[in-house]
């Protein structure tokens, strides 16, 4: 079965750029979502396509996909984007998540 | 304004059964895929079911193939995940969400929005 590998955890200072790795086999070939859960809430779409913005999500969210790596980045992060962030591609007919990346705040 | 609320979760004992229900508000229902997607306490998201807008098609993460059943009710707006044979390890907050299109399998598919979620606690 496919397999989405994000780390653990990544620490940013405010106002800095956060990245957040997702890899997985030829996960360029596919398109890659990302999701943001905050603490006690459902998750929302912040990327889909690899690196379209819903709207009412603010640009400060981006994203990339190429080879075997998509990365979300955060440019000018606040105190508000602490949460955990999930990637998300298709395999045939099945959703696939990635483990979660808690991103803090500090 | 999209709006998902899932409901009919609880404390069930193991070997049991529950019908969880999404009701869905603010856009036609029937023209979009649905799917469940599940999350134990502290851990990360799991695929579990999808269904196509006319309830035609369905699609269950193959570890949950036999116990678990999507279906749809288009006629009163409303999405059901039927749970049988429960396990402690099916714990979990259990969330709707609408997919982008009729069709499940697409490869620009996305889930937005999401409901609140409704807790399923299986234990004796």
């Amino acid at each position: 079965s496919y397999e989405l590998t994000q780390p653990p955890s990544v620490s940013v200072s405010p106002g800095q750029t956060a990245s957040i790795s997702c890899s997985g086999d030829k996960l360029g070939d596919k398109y890659a979502f990302w999701y943001q859960q905050r603490p006690g809430q459902s998750p929302v779409l912040v990327i889909y396509q690899d690196s379209k913005r819903p709207s009412g999500i603010p640009a400060r969210f981006s994203g990339s996909n190429s080879g075997n790596t998509a990365t979300l980045t955060i440019s000018g992060t606040q105190a508000m984007d602490e949460a955990e962030y999930y990637c998300q591609a298709w395999d045939n007919s099945t959703v696939v998540f990635g483990g979660g990346t808690k991103l803090t705040v500090l | 304004e999209v709006v998902l609320v899932e409901s009919g979760g609880g404390l069930v004992q193991p070997g049991g059964s529950l019908r969880l229900s999404c009701a869905a508000s603010g856009f036609t229902f029937s023209s979009y895929a649905m799917t469940w997607v599940r999350q134990a306490p502290g851990k990360g998201l799991e695929w579990v079911s999808a269904i196509s807008g006319n309830g035609d098609s369905t699609y269950d993460a193959d570890s949950l193939k036999g116990r678990f059943t999507i279906s749809r009710d288009n006629s009163r707006n409303t999405l059901f995940l039927q749970v049988n044979s429960l396990r402690a390890e099916d714990t979990a907050v259990y969330f709707c969400a609408k997919g982008r299109y009729f069709d499940w399998f697409l490869s620009d598919n996305w889930l937005d929005p999401w409901g609140p979620g409704t807790l399923v606690t299986v234990s004796s």
